[in-house]
């Protein structure tokens, strides 16, 4: 099981670019990366998906370097709005590996006016 | 809207009580979860059910008791519960199966708020 570990807390500003990195050691081979954002009382919502190298869409972007044990989410010009709790889940719930899927702490960015 | 529809958003109920939380997603997808999430913990999942058949129970107490009546629908049965079951249950839903399996694209619904009195 690819256990997770990302810093508690980040604080940011208004238009700033916001960088938040996950570790995950004992990623398996088959193992993707995803990462999910949650506000207070709604559940977590899909941002963005990679395996390795980068991606990117709409909202963010993700950078995984060659050894994949970790990973970081990379939000540009941060607006109030993206306050909310930021979630690394790695896994691959191929076959019955389905409890593979298990969240950790996350992290709790707030953006400042 | 996330294609996954949760009701009742929120419940109130007694420890005697036997009461349900449905969860319905529009997607097309053929697995289902429930997640429990208390204050300020990480999200905890509870049970995991694929084509309907239950894949994973991760050491649930029986007083939760699922059912996946067909792909799109989840239910989870409530009865007897203790107040520090009060929490926020997360239905969630995937494609999970195939050769890559489920690389963990979940779609969840905006939660039943439980509170047990």
């Amino acid at each position: 099981l690819a256990k997770t570990t990302q810093p508690i807390s980040m604080d940011s500003y208004e238009g700033q670019e916001v960088n938040i990195t996950c570790s995950h050691n004992n990623i398996a081979t088959n193992d993707y990366i995803t990462w999910y954002q949650q506000f207070p009382s709604q559940g977590p919502r899909f941002i963005i998906q990679g395996y390795k190298t980068k991606v990117t869409n709409e909202v963010a972007s993700l950078f995984i370097p060659a050894d994949r044990k970790s990973s970081t989410l990379s939000l540009p010009r941060v607006s109030l709005s993206d306050t909310a709790v930021y979630y690394c889940l790695v896994g691959n719930a191929g076959g019955t590996s389905y409890g593979k899927l298990t969240f950790g702490q996350g992290t709790i960015l707030t953006v400042h006016p | 809207e996330t294609g996954v529809t949760q009701t009742p958003r929120h419940l109130v109920m007694g420890m005697t009580n036997k009461k349900s939380l449905k969860c319905e997603q529009h997607l097309g997808h053929n697995a289902m979860y429930w997640y429990k999430q208390s204050a300020k913990k990480p999200l905890e999942l509870m049970f995991v059910y694929s084509l309907e058949e239950r894949v994973e129970n991760n050491s649930v107490p029986s007083r939760f008791s699922p059912e996946c009546p067909n792909s799109s629908h989840l239910f989870l049965h409530l009865h007897t519960l203790q107040p520090e079951d009060s929490a926020l249950y997360l239905c969630a839903s995937s494609q999970g199966t195939g050769p890559r399996g489920n690389t963990g694209e979940l779609f969840f619904g905006e939660g039943s708020r439980l509170t047990v009195l």
